[in-house]
């Protein structure tokens, strides 16, 4: 088993382009979820995913978007990169909501100039 | 104001020492986790818990309902503990305190 894996593992951008970053995970769990993580903030939520077939905003979901693909995979798109959107981002995955052992992915360190 | 509060922020410890890291929360739980993140970045969950205490190994983890604490705590400490420990509660979505950074000295 694999657990959660990410890609890409780093990225520099310019400010206005776009980019996915994609998870899958292999442990037949139904949910999913984006967090970012900055010096000082902690793990913030940017979205989730409850089932397949759902997503729903968490905590900082503004200039991103995402998509559940299917059960395994979970991306998430920034449309117009801006300077802000600079972070580790991690991908995690749990049997049920937010009430069971998470599993995170390696982490995007992504830098926006 | 964060839900969420970890202290302390930074310790330092020598090995073989006893740890002791503490979270408060302010909001209803469904649960409390406790992450680990060694330096490189990855995150592994470590704990999670709704009442009383856990065990793995040479941590332990406890949870106060009533006060709204939680302790996490590391007997004989050891140089490869050294990380940043991360406190989590989870209602109707995950609130994260900032992290406890580590370090244990040899």
């Amino acid at each position: 088993n694999a657990g959660v894996t990410q890609t890409p593992k780093f990225q520099v951008l310019k400010t206005g382009q776009s980019m996915t970053l994609q998870c899958a995970q292999d442990m037949n769990h139904n949910s999913m979820y984006w967090y970012r993580q900055d010096p000082g903030m902690g793990l913030r939520l940017i979205y989730y995913s409850a089932s397949e077939g759902t997503t729903d905003k968490g905590e900082v979901p503004n200039g991103y978007n995402v998509s559940r693909l299917n059960k395994r995979e979970f991306s998430l798109r920034l449309e117009s990169a801006a300077p802000s959107q600079t972070s580790v981002y991690f991908c995690a995955s749990s049997f049920r909501q937010f009430t069971d052992t998470q599993y995170f992915g390696p982490g995007t360190r992504l830098t926006v100039l | 104001k964060n839900e969420v509060e970890q202290s302390p922020q930074n310790l330092t410890a020598q090995e073989g020492e006893f740890i002791t890291i503490n979270c408060s929360y302010s909001v209803g739980i469904s649960a409390l986790h406790w992450l680990q993140q060694h330096p490189g970045g990855g995150i592994v969950s470590l704990f999670m818990l709704s009442s009383g205490k856990k065990k793995h190994g040479r941590l332990i983890a406890t949870i106060n309902i009533q006060e709204k604490h939680s302790s996490l705590h590391i007997t004989a400490s050891h140089p490869r503990d050294s990380a940043v420990y991360i406190c989590a509660a989870t209602g109707n979505q995950f609130y994260f305190g900032t992290g406890t950074s580590l370090t244990v000295i040899p």
